[in-house]
């Protein structure tokens, strides 16, 4: 059965930290991988990502991702009470745009 | 502005009655998906429509109906069948060019039944 594993589930951090979040996955026709930021109601896109060791950067937001061992990372650099939020990681399948998505990983940024 | 939107943003309803949640999308994608977004499960696939008068059931659509008559619009139905209706709804529209596949999301109906 496909599925996408996210890790931890809840983080909580202090203004200025950087902070690392884990999505691996195991599904059959892969063709990429999504990550977006939910604050309070419609998940947002960050980064799509395709094709393994090349990093996407957006600010303080980077990803990358390895096919080869299944799983991509998110980096926040120096979090910011904004940044609070729940992550999602998804895989999007070869066909059809299907995406599924993993359990989330709520972060939580104190000043 | 171009977007999705959904209505209600909150309903209440009783057990046993059939409820009907709406997305209409302007952005002329051919693609929308409706999940189900419970505590600690992420998001989870109830039905999926790549073009007008068409759908395919999701992992959970037990309970759910939809229909696709228009490109603009994929109401969601909850039936008396699903045994747990109480969930936040999350509509969604994508292209369907490979080059596109980004998933668009609506606001979101948190619909609580008692």
């Amino acid at each position: 059965e496909d599925k996408v594993v996210q890790s931890p589930l809840s983080l909580v951090v202090h203004e200025g930290d950087t902070v690392t979040l884990n999505c691996s996955y195991e599904v059959t026709n892969f063709r990429s991988l999504l990550w977006y930021k939910q604050e309070k109601k419609a998940p947002t896109f960050l980064f799509m990502l395709t094709s393994s060791g090349i990093e996407k950067k957006s600010g303080r937001l980077s990803s990358i991702l390895d096919k080869k061992e299944l799983f991509s990372i998110l980096n926040i650099t120096a979090t910011q009470t904004g940044d609070s939020a729940i992550y999602l990681c998804a895989v999007l399948y070869n066909q059809g745009g299907k995406l599924i998505f993993g359990q989330g990983t709520e972060l939580s940024v104190k000043p | 502005d171009g977007g999705i939107t959904q209505s209600p943003k909150y309903l209440f309803r009783k057990e046993g009655q059939n409820v009907t949640l709406s997305c209409e999308q302007n952005l002329n994608h051919d693609a929308m998906y409706w999940y189900r977004q419970d505590p600690g499960q992420g998001l989870r696939l109830i039905y999926y429509s790549q073009i007008v008068n068409d759908f395919q059931k999701g992992d959970i659509a037990e309970g759910y109906s939809v229909s696709r008559e228009k490109k603009e619009s994929f109401p969601l139905t909850v039936t008396s069948a699903q045994k747990n209706p109480t969930a936040f709804y999350l509509c969604a529209s994508s292209a369907t060019d490979t080059s596109s596949y980004e998933q668009y999301f609506g606001p979101g109906t948190r619909l609580t039944v008692t």
